[in-house]
Order: structure tokens, then sequence, then C-alpha cells
């Protein structure tokens, strides 16, 4: 099974600061029809979670654009420009290349300061 | 607008049984893989199960093979998980998810304790 690796794993941020998550996988998330299936997702406290970005770097529908993926291969990493109060959470990488199973990051927590 | 509505959680002795169900709406539920991925009390996220379209092809983690059922009924536009032989490490909230993990329900939380 490929293993997804995030850091930090806790992340106290300052409003209006950027912050920076990264996941590493165990081996290339390349697929062989060419795509990277490498997702984020954001779980506010007490909510279900949420997909923010697919295929690396691709924004879902209302997503806002503070938020960014990008990597290849085997490191990814998500982007919060500017972040906002609303984006205290845990953030998940997971990974659907080489899968059954899929399979997800331990969790990034990130907080204000 | 989509949504995915769980229930059957609750609270169930070691070795005993449970059936989640996910009802879908405000989308074509038979044209879509959908999966099962739970979450201990203050743990990461776990995919549990998925199954295809027609319910011809099924997944599962392996701790969970063969003592956990993946099914659907597209006439019925629901997910269901038969949980047998649980086990304290299957304490859990139970998400239901559509492919490719774009919607999510609220979940629902199975206890199995004495």
């Amino acid at each position: 099974d490929v293993v997804m690796t995030q850091s930090p794993l806790s992340l106290p941020v300052t409003l209006g600061q950027p912050a920076s998550i990264s996941c590493r996988s165990s081996q290339s998330l390349v697929h062989s029809d060419g795509n990277t299936y490498l997702n984020w997702f954001q779980q506010r406290p007490g909510q279900s979670p949420r997909r923010l970005i697919y295929k690396v770097s691709n924004r879902d529908s209302g997503v806002p654009d503070r938020f960014s993926g990008s990597g290849s291969g085997t490191d990814f990493t998500l982007k919060i420009s500017r972040v906002e109060a609303e984006d205290v959470g845990v953030y998940y990488c997971m990974q659907g290349t080489h899968c059954p199973p899929w399979t997800f990051g331990q969790g990034t927590k990130v907080e204000i300061k | 607008e989509v949504q995915l509505v769980e229930s059957g959680g609750g609270l169930v002795q070691p070795g005993g049984s449970l059936r989640l169900s996910c009802a879908a709406s405000g989308f074509t539920f038979s044209s879509y893989w959908m999966s099962w991925v739970r979450q201990a009390p203050g743990k990461g996220l776990e995919w549990v199960a998925n199954v295809r379209q027609d319910g011809s092809g099924k997944n599962y983690v392996d701790s969970v093979k063969g003592r956990f059922t993946i099914s659907r009924d597209n006439a019925k536009n629901s997910l269901y998980l038969q949980m047998n032989s649980l086990r304290a490490e299957d304490t859990a909230v139970y998400y239901c998810a559509r492919h490719p993990f774009d919607y999510w329900g609220q979940g629902t939380l199975v206890t199995v304790s004495s």
C-alpha cells in the first residue's frame, strides 16, 4: 500500500500569513493514464471532510483562490496564501493512483496563533 | 444539490452486527462509484470499501475483509455497509462519499463496546 506522510502535523499560523503543508508518498503517484491522483481535503471542527484540490492542483468549485496545490511524483504541497479564521481545521492529502486502497496522510492541524 | 445522508449507527457489543445506510439525492446515483470512509475518535481518515456503479465490483481495506459487505440499491438511490463480527477498533464515524470523493455525508457514529 502507498504510505502518505504529511508534515508538519501541527501548524500554528498568524492570521493573514501564509501556510504550507507537505505531503510525500512512498511511491510515485503518476498513473499509467498520465494523471496524478493526489487530492487535498479540509475538515473543519465538527464537520465532514471537504475536497479542496483534486489531481494535484485543481481547485474544487467554491474553494477560495488563496488555496493552491502543487507538486509532482512523490512530493506535494498545499499552500494557503493568507490564512483566515475559517481555515482552522485538519488538512489531509489522499492518493487515488495506486488503489485499492485509497490512502490518506495522517492529517495536519492548522490553528491560529 | 447533492446530498448524502447516513443512518444506522449506534452502540453494539463486540462480535455484533450493524447495517449502515446512505441515502443519496441530487445526482444520478447509478453513475458513480461510492465509498465508505471511517474516522476513529480523534484520529485520521481511513478508506473502508467501495462499490462499482452496477454493484458488480467491490473493494475492501484488509482490516474489514470477510467481516464487512458493501452493497447498493440503485432503484432506491441507497448505499449500504453490512458490518459483522464488530471489534472495538471498528469504533468510528462512518462517512459515505461519492467518487472521486467530491461529496461526503455528515457521518454516522458506530461504537463497539460492552
